[in-house]
């Protein structure tokens, strides 16, 4: 099976700017979860996505958005972009929704904003 | 409540050394606790997990010992290799709680 594939894999912005990323689960999985991974905070939730329903989100502005189509593949949004949104952004997908199972992680898409 | 502390933030470990790595929580509803490796460049991957219900895990090299009572989980990499040299995150979830709360990482480095 092919793992969890993310694009683009890097991306330079400007402020202000938006930005959308995207991500292809593992076949037959229909959850999808994203982080955003800095030196300074670690790994921290974004939300997560269950057939195309958001089931939980983290503690982030509302300049970040996402959302899951019918064939599981996801994106997410960033508008209005600042610097401290320079991170990598990582995608995990997994077959069953609710946590408490195994997540399986894209390589992730470094975004720098300028 | 949601946090996951972690220690130490570095660890430097001799070849064929054990290397200890310390989480604790807060929310007795957590019930999965995963362990991932991350190396630069990559996405973490799942290295092993235990549910609360056992005390202690083994996967080769690889032990998580689980302390109900405490709070605390560690993994315990034995006979360390330059290899296992990358960055390790413990973790915890819920049933239903459709999110993860990850510990702020370990960088290891194994010193051959």
């Amino acid at each position: 099976k092919a793992g969890v594939t993310q694009t683009p894999r890097y991306l330079i912005k400007t402020r202000g700017q938006q930005v959308t990323l995207s991500c292809s689960p593992i076949s037959g999985h229909r959850s999808v979860s994203w982080y955003q991974q800095t030196p300074g905070q670690g790994l921290q939730f974004l939300f997560e996505y269950f057939s195309e329903t958001q089931r939980n989100k983290g503690n982030f502005p509302g300049r970040f958005s996402g959302r899951q189509f019918s064939n599981s593949r996801s994106e997410m949004n960033v508008s209005t972009l600042e610097l401290g949104d320079s991170a990598l952004y990582l995608c995990a997908s997994s077959s069953y929704s609710g946590g408490a199972n195994e997540q399986f992680f894209g390589p992730g898409t470094r975004l720098t904003v300028l | 409540q949601q946090q996951v502390k972690q220690s130490p933030q570095s660890l430097i470990v001799q070849k064929g050394g054990i290397s200890i790595i310390n989480c604790a929580y807060e929310n007795t509803a957590f019930d999965y606790f995963p362990w991932y490796q991350q190396f630069p460049g990559k996405g973490p991957a799942l290295l092993i997990a235990i549910r609360p219900d056992v005390s202690e895990k083994k996967e080769g090299r690889f032990t998580i010992s689980f302390n109900k009572s405490a709070k605390q989980f560690s993994l315990h990499i034995m006979d360390s290799q330059p290899g296992d040299s990358a960055t390790y995150f413990c973790a915890a979830s819920y049933t239903g709680g459709f999110k993860t709360i990850f510990g702020a990482g370990t960088r290891l480095f194994v010193k051959a």
